[in-house]
């Protein structure tokens, strides 16, 4: 596709069950970012990956968070367990690498009742 | 730690205003420095960016200048549309082999009346 696209867009869950977000980064682009949108904490970093290696986990918030991408192209961020701090709007992001220009998609909203 | 602080919104203009929105920054070394905004129902996206002290980005009217004296990167445009309604957030990357690292500011929602 021409952008980036999440899926799904909302998703309502309960505590303490597990939870997948798709990204579908722009054809081309061998970085990719995940970041968490959240009230009270503004827009956080979670992951990179550069192709299929993530050289910097650094914003994971706990080892209930884990993320993969394959074939150098869509990556799967899952939530274990999922709490209630966990509810946000998880955002993708790619790039070409090099420009510090993203390219975003619309985002994942979680809901952890 | 590296942080950046935008000026709390909501800012509210009527059509044909000045806007500023302050972004000051705090960061080791020459970070580079970026403007994303957010409309309605869509994704962030790139506004401007600049890259070493003194550089100015400008895109669709805004104008920012990276002042590495005062540690800021304001945005400004001189005469704002309804069509300029959304969230601004003030960003900066730092290190060069990853620049896509971003680190932002809260954000500023932009509302313009006509």
């Amino acid at each position: 596709g021409a952008g980036v696209s999440q899926s799904p867009s909302n998703k309502v869950t309960e505590k303490g069950k597990d939870v997948e977000l798709r990204c579908d980064p722009i054809s081309g682009h061998t970085a990719l970012y995940w970041y968490r949108q959240s009230l009270g904490q503004g827009l956080e970093f979670l992951i990179y990956f550069q192709g299929n290696s993530a050289p910097d986990k650094s914003g994971l918030p706990s080892d209930r968070f884990s993320a993969e991408r394959t074939g150098g192209s869509v990556s799967t961020l899952t939530i274990q367990r999922t709490q209630q701090e966990d509810s946000a709007v998880y955002l993708c992001a790619s790039t070409r690498g090099g420009t510090g220009e993203l390219f975003f998609g619309e985002g994942s909203r979680l809901t952890v009742l | 730690g590296n942080s950046v602080t935008q000026m709390e919104g909501p800012v509210t203009l009527s059509e044909e205003a000045f806007l500023t929105i302050n972004c000051t920054y705090t960061a080791t070394g020459y970070p580079s420095l970026f403007w994303y905004v957010q409309y309605p129902g869509e994704g962030l996206q790139l506004l401007l960016k600049a890259t070493k002290a003194d550089d100015k980005g400008s895109n669709k009217g805004f104008e920012a200048t990276y002042r590495k004296e005062t540690t800021s990167f304001h945005l400004e445009k001189g005469s704002v549309q309804v069509s300029d309604s959304a969230v601004y957030f003030c960003a900066l990357a730092h290190g060069s082999s990853n620049t896509g690292k971003l680190i932002f500011g809260q954000g500023t929602t932009l509302q313009v009346k006509p």
